[in-house]
Order: C-alpha cells, then sequence, then structure tokens
C-alpha cells in the first residue's frame, strides 16, 4: 500500500518563504505531485517530481529525494492569496496516486 | 481550464435512499476517478475506470459502485445511502496513468447530504 505523512498546519507572513514537508511509503514510485485547494474549490495541480531535484515553476518550486521517500513544496514571496490547503500525491507501483490528508497554509498580513 | 462538470452540485438525501452521481468531461482522457473528501482525511479514491467498461476499486470502495458506458461520462452510485457517505465528492480525470500523464484535472465537487 501507499501512505503520506505531511504536517496539518503551517502559517507565515506576507513574503516569507514557506516549506512543506511530505514523506511517503509506497510499493513503487514512479513520482510526486502536488496540489493546491482554496477553501470550497477544486484541488488543481501544482507540479510532479520523477527525479531528485528542485523543480521551479514561479513562486513555487517543489523537491524530491527518492532515497529519503521525501519531497517538499517551497513557496516563496507568500501572499495571501497562497492561503489555501496544499495536498502532495505519491504514484506507486499502481500507476493511480494517493493522497495525503493535506496541509493548510495560512498567511498572515 | 479541462472541461469537467458534475451533477448535481448539491444534494440532500435521506439515509436508505439511492443517490447517483454524474461527472462528464469533454477532454476524451482515458482515466476517470470518484473520490471523496472529508475534513482530516484528505482526499479518499473510491473508484476509477481506465476505459469504457474497466473500472477499479479504491481505498473505499464499500457501499458504492460506478459504470462507465461512454468516455465522456462517469456515473458514481450509492445504492443505499448511509449518513457516513455525507461528504463532498469530486471527480477527477488524467490523460493516463504514471508519469505526467498522471496529472488530474478536478471537477467542482458534490456536497452530498444523508439525512
Amino acid at each position: 500500500g501507499q501512505s503520506l505523512e505531511q504536517p496539518s498546519e503551517v502559517t507565515a507572513v506576507e513574503g516569507a518563504i514557506v516549506q512543506i514537508n511530505c514523506t511517503y511509503q509506497t510499493s513503487g514510485f514512479y513520482g510526486l505531485s502536488w496540489y493546491q485547494q482554496h477553501d470550497g474549490g477544486a484541488p488543481t495541480f501544482l507540479s510532479y517530481n520523477a527525479l531528485d531535484g528542485l523543480e521551479e515553476t514561479g513562486r513555487f518550486s517543489s523537491f524530491l529525494s527518492r532515497s529519503d521517500s521525501y519531497g517538499y513544496l517551497l513557496l516563496q514571496e507568500l501572499q495571501m492569496k497562497d492561503s489555501a490547503s496544499y495536498f502532495c500525491a505519491v504514484t506507486g507501483g499502481s500507476y493511480i496516486p494517493t493522497f495525503g490528508r493535506g496541509t493548510s497554509l495560512i498567511v498572515h498580513p | 481550464d479541462a472541461g469537467i462538470t458534475q451533477s448535481p452540485r448539491h444534494k440532500v438525501t435521506e439515509t436508505g435512499t439511492p443517490v447517483t452521481l454524474r461527472c462528464h468531461q469533454t477532454e476524451n482522457h482515458r482515466y476517470m476517478y470518484w473520490y471523496r473528501q472529508d475534513p482530516g482525511h484528505g482526499l479518499r479514491l473510491i473508484h476509477y475506470s481506465y476505459g469504457v467498461k474497466d473500472t477499479d476499486k479504491g481505498e473505499v470502495s464499500d457501499g458504492y459502485s460506478v459504470s462507465r458506458s461512454k468516455t465522456e461520462d462517469f456515473l458514481l452510485t450509492l445504492e443505499s445511502a448511509t449518513s457516513s457517505q455525507t461528504s463532498v465528492y469530486f471527480c477527477a480525470i488524467s490523460e493516463g496513468a504514471g508519469g505526467s500523464y498522471n496529472e488530474q484535472f478536478f471537477g467542482p465537487g458534490t456536497r452530498l447530504t444523508v439525512l
């Protein structure tokens, strides 16, 4: 089976940098994804890492270490609109992603 | 935005009644998924489909059935709704499975309340 651990809540101030960690266990590994979900909305895709290292997309970056079964999402220059829930999802041998329980990011002015 | 809709968007029903939720896509994606989202549990997979008439169970499939008779439609049925099935249900689609084709696009969700 597959399981993931991520913090339930993270708080930060506007303009700061925040890192949301995700550790996973899986049989076989194909990739780690990140999704954002605002209150009352649908999850939207942010990034996908299949290989070790950092992937950058604007203010958001995602990192993967397959040897440590670990990844993180890095958000820079935080804005109020970044307040949302962030989910990591691991794709293992079944090719179907399993989602973590989500991290609620609260950005304060 | 990916063309994916869900109907109804909100539904209130009584325990023991059957309920069917519909997911419709216009992207011709092969994979379709049904998730439920509950506080503290994130997104949990109910069932998924990898083609017309091809479906498989997810981690929380008990009490749910699905059907996919056309590429564009994926139905989720609660044969006899229970209060524990009160939740927000999301449909998602993806071009394929594994690799970057695994990127999922989500519908707007259906809020179901079982009294």
